[in-house]
């Protein structure tokens, strides 16, 4: 089984929806990330949590929120919904244990018309 | 200046050939840097880390020149599945200094 899993994987909405993306990983990491991927833009940060009780807005949160419901689940939410969210998002996690390796979740394709 | 910046591509290289891509960043104060791999509409995966001058793991060579701010990676006897878009990561400027930024990307076509 993967050790970061996205779901779901696809989805098309209307504008003005709301939406929740959700993240889970197996690796008992701490830290947890959420990116959108654009042609040509490389991966911007959303939302980044150190931990449980920890939240931070990256470079592009305006739009998005987040939830940490546990050390194992990081969830985004487009309040919203509007075209220019249409992106891929990543679900990362990583230890900071001397490594600083992310490991990237399958990636949810969202539409948004 | 953007904080990363890649070498645009794409590469279109003949299996066999030696390729080298360049990346530079803004954020002096960076110690640790890394290539991802990321194949068309997957997830970006660790290639190399880069912590000293440079990093070697079999075909593949990473070089740093903190003088400059720019990392390479040089990739020899190219295969066909070295076909991907590579990325550059390097520390945010963040106040923590424990995010990381991503370069736009390198995209490699190896053809046989």
């Amino acid at each position: 089984d993967a050790d970061v899993t996205q779901t779901p994987r696809n989805r098309i909405t209307k504008t003005g929806k709301r939406i929740m993306l959700e993240c889970s990983q197996t690796k008992g990491h701490d830290r947890m990330y959420w990116y959108r991927q654009d042609p040509g833009l490389g991966l911007r940060l959303i939302y980044y949590s150190f931990d449980v009780k920890d939240i931070n807005k990256g470079e592009i949160s305006d739009g998005y929120s987040v939830s940490r419901q546990a050390q194992a689940k990081f969830s985004l939410s487009l309040e919203s919904a509007i075209p220019n969210q249409t992106a891929l998002y990543f679900c990362a996690t990583s230890d900071f244990l001397g490594t600083d390796t992310q490991y990237f979740g399958p990636g949810t394709r969202l539409t948004v018309l | 200046r953007k904080e990363v910046e890649q070498d645009p591509g794409p590469f279109n290289v003949p299996e066999g050939a030696t390729v080298a891509f360049n990346c530079t960043y803004s954020n002096s104060a960076s110690q640790s840097f890394f290539w991802y791999r990321q194949d068309c509409r997957k997830e970006p995966k660790l290639l190399m880390s880069v912590y000293s001058s440079g990093n070697e793991d079999g075909r593949f060579t990473a070089q740093l020149n903190r003088a400059s701010q720019y990392i390479s990676l040089l990739i020899r006897d190219s295969k066909l599945s070295d076909s991907a878009t590579y990325l550059c990561v390097v520390p945010a400027r963040d106040n923590y200094g424990q995010n990381f930024v991503f370069g736009p990307g390198t995209r490699l076509s190896v053809l046989p």
